[in-house]
């Protein structure tokens, strides 16, 4: 099994629906983090979380909020979706650090999200 | 987060060595070099980090001056499975708020037969 999971892998909304994206891993990490990837371009950072009470705004937050229900799981909401937020998400995870973390972060597969 | 420059793309044979350089001229004391790996329509894949001199692992070197102004990411004997984006990441993964994350356009890998 995949140690981070997303749900769905793709979803076509319409403008002005809410919709919840949602991230589970099985790593163990406390770190979570969602993205998103626009064609030709990097992925920018929406919102990352250090632990369950612990979530911050990252580049591109506005439209956009996070739910920390547990240290496995992390849902992302488009409280009214436009079309400019049709894109690629990813959630990811790392590790807390210490002596011999690298602070890699372990990518979801994704979810392709179309808003018409 | 130090700003980072690679090329947009670059085009290479089956069983060449490739090496992609990524120009980081105001990178900090504390930060780390980062390399990773995406495929179309998947999430990127750690490859390597490092902060000075050179380090190993089972898949890819990677080379960083004295001045740390610049690295190289080499990948030795490619083959078609190789052809992805690369992304250079340069941050400080420890006190830079945890480890998070500013990617760039990367540069895109496309290996012939």
């Amino acid at each position: 099994d995949a140690d981070v999971t997303q749900t769905p892998r793709n979803r076509i909304t319409k403008t002005g629906k809410r919709i919840m994206l949602e991230c589970s891993q099985t790593k163990g990490h406390d770190r979570m983090y969602w993205y998103r990837q626009d064609p030709g371009l990097g992925l920018r950072l929406i919102y990352y979380s250090f632990d369950v009470k612990d979530i911050n705004k990252g580049e591109i937050s506005d439209g956009y909020s996070v739910s920390r229900q547990a240290q496995a799981k992390f849902s992302l909401s488009l409280e009214s979706a436009i079309p400019n937020q049709t894109a690629l998400y990813f959630c990811a995870t790392s590790d807390a650090g210490g002596p011999k973390s690298s602070y890699e972060q372990y990518f979801g597969p994704g979810t392709r999200l179309t808003v018409t | 987060l130090a700003k980072t420059t690679q090329p947009i793309s670059m085009d290479s044979y089956e069983g060449q060595e490739v090496n992609i350089t990524c120009s980081h001229n105001n990178i900090a004391t504390n930060d780390y070099i980062t390399w990773y790996q995406q495929f179309p329509s998947q999430g990127p894949r750690f490859i390597i980090q490092g902060y000075k001199t050179k380090v190993t692992n089972e898949v890819a070197s990677l080379f960083i001056p004295a001045d740390r102004k610049s690295s190289t990411l080499s990948l030795p004997r490619v083959s078609l499975s190789d052809t992805a984006v690369y992304y250079c990441l340069v941050g400080d993964p420890i006190y830079n708020q945890g480890g998070k994350l500013i990617f760039g356009q990367g540069t895109e890998l496309s290996v012939k037969p």
